[in-house]
């Protein structure tokens, strides 16, 4: 099955900073790749993804860059700010597997005023 | 629109016990998948639903077990409990077909603790 990595496990950044965190993936047939963000004591929700057919994507101060020849992916945070901070989660899937995420161990991402 | 709703959101059980965790997913939602999250580990898949059938599963001994409803609520069970089962079990649905995003629109999770 699909095997993603993800890095750094903790980032800290100061308020206006930019923050970057890489994922890569195992499985050529991935062709769908969301990120989540999760507050403290929340769930778990989806700010930004990419498929396999775009190399970058662009959300206001997020964004996102996909190179299938390597297969990474890196998520992209400008002018970082304080309610920023929160664990950030990558995840793969492809073919028709409704539902079934890979995700990353996840970024704890602080941003310090 | 109602979002993703997950009960009970806190149990406490003792090893060798069962538990069952309930989830509604949002109307019209016809697929429901399953996570556990701990500490470090992430989101590993639990399994998935649609249509009242089984469509994947994730590496869970078989204690783990889960069913799908003809309304597309889910249940999931686990049997025997252990003291790694301590976890934040969360449900997620999703749209099937025309209109489906690929995004999963998650609960707010039960959390199991296991003495």
């Amino acid at each position: 099955g699909e095997n993603v990595e993800q890095h750094p496990s903790t980032l800290s950044v100061q308020e206006g900073d930019s923050a970057v965190i890489k994922c890569t993936y195992s499985d050529s047939a991935s062709n769908y790749f969301p990120w989540y963000k999760q507050e403290l004591g929340k769930r778990p929700q989806l700010i930004i993804d990419i498929r396999s057919n775009v190399g970058e994507k662009k959300d206001q101060r997020i964004a996102v860059t996909l190179n299938k020849t390597a297969k990474h992916f890196s998520l992209h945070i400008t002018e970082t700010q304080p309610e920023d901070s929160a664990v950030y989660f990558c995840a793969a899937s492809g073919g028709s597997t409704l539902g079934r995420l890979y995700f990353g161990r996840g970024t704890q991402l602080t941003v310090w005023p | 629109k109602a979002g993703v709703t997950q009960t009970p959101r806190y149990l406490i059980k003792t090893r060798g016990q069962q538990v069952t965790l309930s989830c509604s997913p949002i109307s019209g939602h016809r697929s429901v998948s399953w996570y556990q999250q701990t500490p470090g580990q992430g989101l590993q898949f639990l399994f998935e639903y649609f249509s009242e059938t089984q469509r994947n599963k994730g590496n869970f001994p078989g204690r783990f077990s889960g069913r799908q409803f003809s309304n597309s609520r889910s249940e999931m069970n686990v049997s025997t409990l252990e003291l790694g089962d301590s976890a934040l079990y969360l449900c997620a649905s999703s749209k099937v077909g025309r209109g489906n995003t690929g995004e999963l629109f998650f609960g707010e999770g039960s959390r199991l603790t296991v003495l």
